[in-house]
């Protein structure tokens, strides 16, 4: 069954570094999403991508982070400069369509866990 | 304000006993509504949805939930857990036919010999 995949599972950096998140989203599909979560809260949204654009975003998503689908198969979040509150995990999520005729379903990668130092 | 409500943060089950999982949402319309279940170190993986007709949705792994309007909720169910069972599960929401989910806080649920 595909599925999305995330890389790496794991990330430790130190605040104020870069850091680019990857995922491969499942190959038909064509809507993007990234989510966090910080530990003990709740999953929040961060940002939406279609056809090589930002479709919405939330205000964490601030100028610090950016989204690019740079080849036909991945999908990169990037902080450009770290910090200790960005410490989470980080899904990617993908879906075929918008569901015209009825709903979209997201399905999700296992995550990369971010630790900022 | 839309919000949504996982008013337990912590249930322990016996294997074998019934399980219910609760949410609630605050929302103008009916909204669309997803079951996600979290196992260790795993990421986020789909149980159900429902989207419109039968309120009671069957999903994967012998998981059941019920849409009830007048209640504005989406409980989740099983009749029998089994160990595997344990995991983090969330409910989440989304006001359109498409776009971002909004999850609860999430349901830790510990399965118990």
């Amino acid at each position: 069954e595909p599925e999305v995949t995330q890389t790496p599972s794991h990330q430790v950096t130190q605040m104020g570094q870069e850091v680019i998140l990857r995922c491969v989203p499942i190959s038909n599909h064509l809507y993007f999403y990234w989510y966090r979560q910080i530990l003990g809260q709740k999953v929040e949204f961060l940002v939406s991508f279609y056809n090589n654009e930002i479709s919405e975003k939330s205000e964490i998503f601030d100028d610090q982070f950016s989204v690019e689908r740079p080849d036909g198969s991945n999908f990169t979040l990037k902080i450009r400069s770290t910090k200790l509150e960005d410490s989470a995990m980080y899904f990617c999520a993908s879906s075929e369509s918008h569901g015209v005729g009825g709903g979209e379903t997201q399905y999700f990668g296992p995550g990369t866990r971010l630790l900022v130092l | 304000a839309q919000s949504v409500t996982q008013p337990d943060i912590h249930i322990t089950v016996s294997e074998g006993a019934s399980l219910e999982l609760r949410c609630n949402y605050s929302y103008g319309a009916t909204p669309y509504l997803f079951w996600y279940v979290q196992s260790p170190g795993q990421g986020l993986q789909l149980l159900l949805k429902y989207f419109s007709g039968d309120t009671l949705v069957q999903g994967i792994k012998g998981f059941e939930a019920e849409f009830k309007r007048s209640q504005s909720s989406f409980n989740l169910r099983k009749p029998s857990v089994h160990w595997s069972d344990a995991a983090e599960y969330f409910c989440a929401v989304r006001v359109n036919s498409w776009g971002k989910l909004q999850f609860g806080a999430g349901t830790q649920v510990v399965v118990t010999p």
